[in-house]
């Protein structure tokens, strides 16, 4: 089963932008993940899914703010001009052997 | 426009029983795989079980796998999580999710979230 891991918190200016990174297990690195984000007291929204080739497609109505891109057994999540709404907490998540998986999350503080 | 409703969340003891419901609407239930994740206070999220579009094919998390099931009833637009044997480590929002693509679970990400139900175990 796949094991995704996200850093726990990252911060960032407002305006600015911001990097988030989930890395696959070594013997899944070319999986397919999804980025869901939470706001605070809300439900997860779908954003994207990334590919290993670093292709993504957003989910309906996702800002252009948003993009994936991928590296590796990386995944990557960034957000440009980065807007007080954006202050939530991001998950990657993928899919093998009847399950799904998720990482434990970044909480992301726009400063 | 696409939508899931939970319903059924409450209070429960240690050792009770629970039926969770998720009202679809906006697209044919039968088309997609759904699945329900949960989120304990303070914490990030658990994917719990998933069924194939048509019901035939349910899979579940080591953490729940005999206690809880599973189901949905195409004709009325709702999937089920019966829950069993309740403990205090199952205290969470449950959420239903729906795949974005495919009849077969744990193909494709989930890109419709409902808005979750709060289950609380305690004595």
């Amino acid at each position: 089963q796949p094991v995704l891991t996200q850093s726990s918190s990252a911060s960032a200016s407002l305006g600015s932008s911001v990097k988030l990174t989930c890395t696959l297990s070594s013997v899944h690195s070319t999986y397919i993940i999804a980025w869901h984000q939470q706001q605070p007291g809300k439900a997860p929204r779908y954003l994207m899914k990334v590919e290993s080739s670093g292709r993504y497609n957003k989910g309906s109505g996702v800002p252009d703010r948003f993009s994936g891109s991928s590296s590796g057994a990386d995944r990557y999540l960034t957000i440009s001009n980065l807007q007080s709404e954006d202050e939530a907490d991001y998950y990657c998540e993928t899919w093998d052997s009847n399950s799904q998986v998720f990482g434990g999350g970044t909480k992301l503080t726009v400063l | 426009e696409v939508q899931l409703l939970e319903s059924g969340g409450d209070l429960v003891q240690p050792g009770g029983s629970l039926r969770l419901s998720c009202a679809a609407s906006g697209f044919t239930l039968s088309n997609y795989a759904m699945s329900w994740v949960r989120q304990a206070p303070g914490k990030g999220l658990q994917w719990v079980s998933g069924i194939s579009g048509s019901g035939d094919n349910t899979f579940s998390a080591d953490s729940v796998r005999g206690r809880f099931t599973i189901s949905r009833d195409n004709s009325k637009n709702i999937l089920y999580l019966q829950m069993n044997s309740l403990r205090a480590d199952d205290t969470a929002v449950y959420y239903c999710a729906k795949e974005l693509s495919g009849s077969y679970p744990a193909t494709d990400t989930f890109d419709i979230w409902g808005q979750g139900t709060m289950v609380t175990v305690s004595s």
